[in-house]
């Protein structure tokens, strides 16, 4: 059973839409993290957001923490093809022993 | 900065066989975790080291696993008596001291093939 739970699963868009994709957790996490992994590479950190409610922008990519610090979601404006990727959520504890990942948003943009 | 290096990239054994991965952190992270990846799947915490002390393993680490980081760099993670289930990306990462938020920076994988 995973903690973090990443809605979709799987997205399939064409360039130039926009998306958003979805991390849940009943759990509090004391900071949350996104990555984005490639095939046959490790995950590369996009962002960690650590305030409630707290918005961050990266270019086109848009990543909100909610005020709860139970979930985040991350958006994307007109998508591009290296956008691709697998995109994780990770939380973290009050410690620094432990991180916990979700399941992934497998994002296929196609041209 | 060289970033977070793994060895070997891959790994094809036979079931029962033991198998040592390495990994070499960021120089000066005190921090290094490692975890699991299996197809289609989010990584999954192993085990968790600050300097060369293994603060947290997951219950998830059987007997046969074990993980040791001597003088706090570089860290191997070995599998004895090896089984199909193992087959999956191990993934190795570091974490910097004084940073109040864990950002953890990954290396590139070992992929393990249980034939």
């Amino acid at each position: 059973t995973q903690l973090l739970e990443q809605s979709p699963q799987f997205l399939s868009i064409q360039e130039g839409e926009n998306l958003t994709v979805y991390c849940n957790s009943s759990s509090v996490f004391s900071s949350l993290q996104w990555y984005r992994q490639e095939p046959g590479e490790g995950p590369v950190l996009l962002v960690t957001v650590v305030t409630g409610g707290e918005v961050k922008k990266l270019k086109r990519l848009t990543f909100q923490f909610g005020d709860a610090r139970k979930d985040s979601s991350l958006h994307i404006t007109a998508a591009q093809t290296g956008d691709t990727g697998l995109y994780l959520c990770a939380g973290g504890g009050y410690n620094f022993n432990k991180f916990y990942f979700g399941s992934g948003t497998k994002l296929n943009v196609k041209p | 900065d060289t970033g977070v290096s793994q060895d070997p990239r891959h790994k094809i054994t036979k079931r029962g066989q033991n198998v040592t991965f390495r990994c070499d952190p960021i120089s000066e992270h005190n921090r290094l975790y490692w975890y699991r990846q299996t197809l289609g799947q989010g990584p999954e915490f192993l085990t968790y080291f600050q300097n060369e002390a293994q603060l947290e393993k997951s219950r998830l680490l059987s007997d046969r696993f074990s993980a040791e980081r001597p003088k706090g760099s570089f860290s191997t993670l070995e599998i004895q008596r090896t089984e199909q289930g193992d087959s999956a990306m191990y993934l190795c990462a570091s974490s910097p001291k004084y940073r109040v938020y864990n950002e953890q920076f990954f290396g590139p994988g070992t992929r393990l093939t249980v034939l």
